[in-house]
C-alpha cells in the first residue's frame, strides 16, 4: 500500500518567514495530493491540494509543488502569520480501479510562528 | 450543507463497555471513511466505504471493531468491548470525487 514520509515534525519560524513542509510518498499510482491543517481541538481541513498532471499550484501565501519523477511534494507558506500556527498534514490517493480516493495521511507537522 | 456530522463528540466510558459512534455524511457523498486518531499514531485509516459498501477494512485494530452503513446517510463505528487503549480521536469523514471533508471528530475515553 502507499507509504507517506513527512518532514520536519516539527518547524518554528518567526512571523513574516517562510516556512516549507515535504512529504515522500511510494505509490506511482498516486495521482492527488492534499493538505489539511488542523488547529487545536479542530478536524483537520483541506487547504490546497494539487493533481498529478500539475507541476505547482498557488493559493495566495500558500503553494505546493509537486515532482512526480521523484515521489516527493511540498508545501510553502509565505509571510507566515501567528494564525498559521496548526499541524500540517499532507495525503497522498490514487483515483480509479478499487481505491475509490482512499487518503494515505503523513505524519503532520506541528508549525509554530512566533509573532 | 451542515457538513459531516458526527455524535457524540464526547465520550467517557469505562472498559469493558461498549461505544457506538456515529456519523451522518454530506448528502450527495459517496464514499465513507473512518479515521482514528492519537498522537502516537498520527491519522489512521480503519474502514471506508463505497456506495455504502465497506471496501477495505484492513486498518481495523481487530474484532472489537465493527462498523456498518445500512444507508446513503448514516454509518456507525461500534467499539465492543472497548478498552483503554482505544482512547483517541474519531473522526468521520465523507467524500465525491477526490476531495475529504472531515467531520468534528468523536473524543473517546476508556477509563
Amino acid at each position: 500500500g502507499e507509504n507517506v514520509e513527512q518532514h520536519p515534525s516539527t518547524l518554528s519560524v518567526q512571523e513574516g518567514d517562510s516556512a516549507v513542509i515535504k512529504c515522500t510518498y511510494s505509490d506511482s499510482a498516486s495521482n492527488y495530493f492534499p493538505w489539511y491543517k488542523q488547529e487545536l481541538g479542530k478536524r483537520p481541513q483541506l487547504i490546497i491540494d494539487i493533481r498529478s498532471n500539475v507541476g505547482e499550484k498557488k493559493d495566495q501565501r500558500i503553494a505546493v509543488t509537486l515532482n512526480k519523477t521523484a515521489k516527493h511534494f511540498s508545501l510553502h507558506i509565505t509571510e507566515t502569520q501567528p494564525e498559521d500556527s496548526a499541524v500540517y498534514f499532507c495525503a497522498a490517493s490514487s483515483r480509479g480501479g478499487t481505491s475509490y480516493g482512499k487518503l494515505t495521511f503523513g505524519q503532520g507537522t506541528i508549525l509554530t510562528v512566533h509573532p | 450543507d451542515a457538513g459531516v456530522i458526527q455524535s457524540p463528540r464526547h465520550e467517557v466510558t469505562e472498559m469493558g463497555q461498549e461505544v457506538t459512534l456515529r456519523c451522518k455524511p454530506i448528502s450527495g457523498h459517496n464514499s465513507l471513511f473512518w479515521y482514528r486518531q492519537t498522537m502516537m499514531r498520527g491519522l489512521e485509516l480503519l474502514i471506508y466505504f463505497n456506495n455504502n459498501v465497506p471496501i477495505d477494512d484492513s486498518g481495523m485494530p481487530e474484532d472489537r471493531f465493527s462498523a456498518k452503513m445500512p444507508n446513503a446517510s448514516f454509518s456507525t463505528l461500534k467499539i465492543q468491548p472497548s478498552e483503554p487503549r482505544d482512547s483517541a480521536v474519531y473522526f468521520c469523514a465523507s467524500s465525491f470525487g477526490n476531495t475529504i471533508y472531515f467531520g468534528e471528530g468523536s473524543w473517546l475515553t476508556v477509563v
